[in-house]
C-alpha cells in the first residue's frame, strides 16, 4: 500500500503562513487530496488532485505538488483553523490517508 | 442540499457481523457513488471500499474477504456488512459521497464499538 507521511503537530501564530507536508512512499501522479478535521467532527474536502479549490473553501488554502512530495498551505492562518489535516492519494489501490498532521495556534 | 447519514448498532460482540445504513438525500444513486471510510479512536483513516454509480464495488484488499458493500437506489440507502469482527474494528464509521476518487460530502459517522 502506499504509505503518506505526514508530521505528528504543528503550532502557528495566527496571522502567520504555515505550509503541511505529506510525502508518499511511491509516486500518486497529482492525485492528492487534503482534508480538515475538527474534534468530533467529520472530515472536510479542502483541496482536491492536489491544487483544487473545493467549493466554500476559503481562498487561505491552496495545495501544490506532484509525484512524491505535496503541501497544504494556509496563508494567513486564522483562530478557526485549528484542526487536524489529512491527505489521501487516489492514484494507487487501495487509496491512503495520512496519519494527520494536529494544527495549533500559539 | 446533499446530506448522507450512517445508522446502526452502536456495539457489536466479537465475531459478528457489523451491518450499517447510509441513507442519502439530495442526490441519486443511480449518478453519484458512496465510500464507506472508517476511524477508530485518536487515529488515522481508511477507506474501506466504494460503490459505484453503476452498481460495481470496489474494496480495499486489506478487509475485502470480509467485506460487502450494497444498495437500494429506491430507498436511496447504501448498506455495508463486515463480517468476524475483532476489537480491533472499533471505529467511526463514515459514508461519504465519492467524486471520482475523493470525499466530498460526509455523514457525521456512527461509533462502532466491538466488545462483549
Amino acid at each position: 500500500d502506499t504509505v503518506l507521511t505526514q508530521s505528528p503537530a504543528l503550532a502557528v501564530s495566527p496571522g502567520e503562513r504555515v505550509s503541511i507536508s505529506c510525502r508518499a512512499s511511491e509516486g500518486v501522479n497529482s492525485y492528492m487530496h487534503w482534508y480538515q478535521q475538527k474534534p468530533g467532527q467529520q472530515p472536510k474536502l479542502l483541496i482536491y488532485k492536489a491544487s483544487n479549490l473545493a467549493s466554500g473553501v476559503p481562498a487561505r488554502f491552496s495545495g501544490s505538488g506532484s509525484g512524491t512530495d505535496f503541501t497544504l498551505t494556509i496563508d494567513p492562518v486564522e483562530a478557526d483553523d485549528t484542526a487536524t489535516y489529512f491527505c489521501q492519494q487516489s492514484w494507487n489501490d487501495p487509496w491512503t490517508f495520512g496519519g494527520g498532521t494536529k494544527l495549533e495556534l500559539k | 442540499q446533499v446530506q448522507l447519514k450512517e445508522s446502526g448498532p452502536g456495539l457489536v460482540q466479537p465475531s459478528q457481523t457489523l451491518s450499517l445504513t447510509c441513507t442519502v438525500s439530495g442526490l441519486s444513486l443511480t449518478s453519484n457513488s458512496v465510500s464507506w471510510i472508517r476511524q477508530p479512536p485518536g487515529k488515522g483513516l481508511e477507506w474501506m471500499g466504494v460503490i459505484w454509480s453503476n452498481g460495481g464495488t470496489d474494496y480495499n484488499s486489506a478487509i475485502k474477504s470480509r467485506l460487502s458493500i450494497s444498495r437500494d437506489t429506491s430507498k436511496s440507502q447504501v448498506f455495508l456488512k463486515m463480517n468476524s469482527l475483532q476489537t480491533e474494528d472499533t471505529a467511526m464509521y463514515f459514508c461519504a459521497r465519492t467524486a471520482f476518487d475523493y470525499f466530498d460530502y460526509w455523514g457525521q459517522g456512527v461509533m462502532v464499538t466491538v466488545s462483549s
